[in-house]
């Protein structure tokens, strides 16, 4: 079974502060992406992975900036977090020959 | 701007009757199509995938997919109240190689 993990369940922040969101996923697959889900919005893209080192920006990029150092890790940073970036944050895995994605647990994050 | 269409409901079936759920799809040269389950508060559950025209059957469970007509559908047979969640229909952008997700349906299954 494919198994993403990420850092947190649930996270709460203070405008301004530095906040670093982890997943990680065990089954070698070479993309990855980060998506967040809002109430009335759906899940939208932040950024994705298609491996190592390269990061493409999804729709909604504004805000957040991304690391993938290893294969199986992405990070999704907010640099200077905002009362709108509150939202459960979702990740998501694939291998590069196929459309199917697999989603981690996700991050409640509030912003205060 | 490509877009996935689904009734956000909620749908309301009795326990033990047939839950239809649809989606329509406005890229014509999409390959893949999946339907993902969410419980309240939980992420997304891969729950079928298909890519051919027809019928596709796993369970209790049966997606049909229209390519001419651009839907996508879901069956849920003999539906239980642990049905009971939103289902996120998603299709490939061969384009950009990322999935359009829909809004979502909410589906109730009342004992």
């Amino acid at each position: 079974d494919v198994k993403v993990t990420q850092s947190s369940r649930y996270l709460v922040k203070r405008t301004g502060e530095k906040v670093f969101l982890e997943c990680v996923q065990d089954m070698d697959h070479e993309n990855m992406f980060w998506y967040r889900q809002d109430p009335g919005l759906g899940l939208r893209l932040i950024y994705f992975s298609y491996d190592v080192k390269m990061k493409e920006k999804g729709d909604i990029p504004e805000g957040y900036s991304v690391s993938r150092e290893k294969k199986e890790r992405f990070s999704l940073i907010l640099e200077s977090a905002s009362t709108n970036q509150t939202s459960m944050y979702l990740c998501a895995s694939r291998t590069g020959g196929s459309d199917e994605q697999f989603f981690g647990p996700g991050t409640r994050l509030t912003v205060l | 701007q490509k877009e996935v269409e689904q009734n956000s409901g909620p749908l309301s079936v009795p326990e033990g009757a047939i839950a239809s759920l649809n989606c329509t799809y406005s890229d014509r040269v999409s390959q893949s199509f999946f339907w993902y389950r969410q419980y309240s508060g939980k992420s997304p559950e891969l729950i079928m995938s298909i890519y051919s025209n027809g019928d596709k059957e796993d369970g209790r469970f049966t997606a049909q997919l229209n390519k001419a007509s651009q839907y996508v559908s879901l069956l849920i047979r003999d539906s239980q109240p642990s049905d009971s969640a939103t289902y996120l229909c998603a299709v490939n952008d061969l384009d950009t190689g990322k999935l359009i997700f829909g809004q979502g349906t909410t589906l109730q299954v009342k004992p």
